[in-house]
């Protein structure tokens, strides 16, 4: 059973630069959130899908955005970089119908704007 | 507004002995879930523990325990028999209970622990 993946693992932008960030659920999970992780620092939460939409947001700008597929996979999108969204975007997936509704994250992508 | 603090950038244990991680909270949610995650250096979170704030007993996952006290709002891990593999970032992190915020978890800082030999 595959758990969380996300692609690419690590990636190299320059400021101004668009990126586009997958993650694909665990098996069985309808929900993806993501967060991002700066050096030193605890997550921060971005938004969540759920059925396609997004469902909750974080303090993020407008430049962070995303889509959710049939699927249940996603995507994260930042547009024209700046030096601070250097980070490591992780992507979780839950299962909205648990009980306790375990995260799952995966590996996550690190981002490095140049 | 959801806040976790954790006050011990880093922690060194001596192979076999335990050790906790504090961790305090703060929030006006009637219902609300406390989780423990490790990080390696790989990058991924690994859920460790969940404590709900209305269970009665502390949470037990093998080597892992929670020590909740609800009214210090305090949620403390509690690593016993430690071993070198148990070196890694721990962050505590909370949630509210309502089925629209799962999903959103607010992380503290973290702290690094260093296990030796």
């Amino acid at each position: 059973d595959a758990g969380v993946t996300q692609s690419p693992t690590h990636l190299i932008k320059t400021r101004g630069q668009q990126v586009t960030l997958r993650c694909s659920p665990k098996s069985g999970h309808d929900t993806v959130s993501w967060y991002q992780q700066a050096l030193g620092q605890g997550p921060q939460f971005i938004f969540q899908y759920y059925e396609e939409e997004e469902r909750q947001r974080g303090n993020f700008p407008d430049r962070f955005s995303g889509h959710q597929f049939p699927n249940y996979s996603s995507e994260l999108n930042v547009n024209a970089l700046l030096l601070g969204d250097s980070a490591l975007y992780l992507c979780a997936s839950s299962d909205e119908g648990a009980s306790t509704g375990e995260l799952f994250f995966g590996e996550g992508s690190r981002l490095t704007v140049l | 507004a959801q806040k976790i603090t954790q006050t011990q950038p880093g922690m060194f244990v001596q192979e076999k002995e335990a050790v906790t991680l504090d961790c305090t909270y703060d929030t006006s949610d009637p219902s609300y879930g406390l989780f423990w995650y490790k990080q390696p250096s790989s990058g991924e979170m690994i859920f460790l523990i969940y404590q709900g704030s209305y269970d009665q007993q502390n949470a037990t996952e093998g080597r892992y325990s929670l020590n909740f006290q609800k009214a210090r709002k305090s949620a403390n891990l509690v690593i016993s028999a430690s071993q070198l593999g148990d070196s890694a970032m721990y962050f505590c992190a909370m949630r509210g209970e309502g089925g629209s915020t799962l999903g959103r978890l607010y992380f503290g800082r973290g702290t690094q622990l260093t296990v030796w030999p």
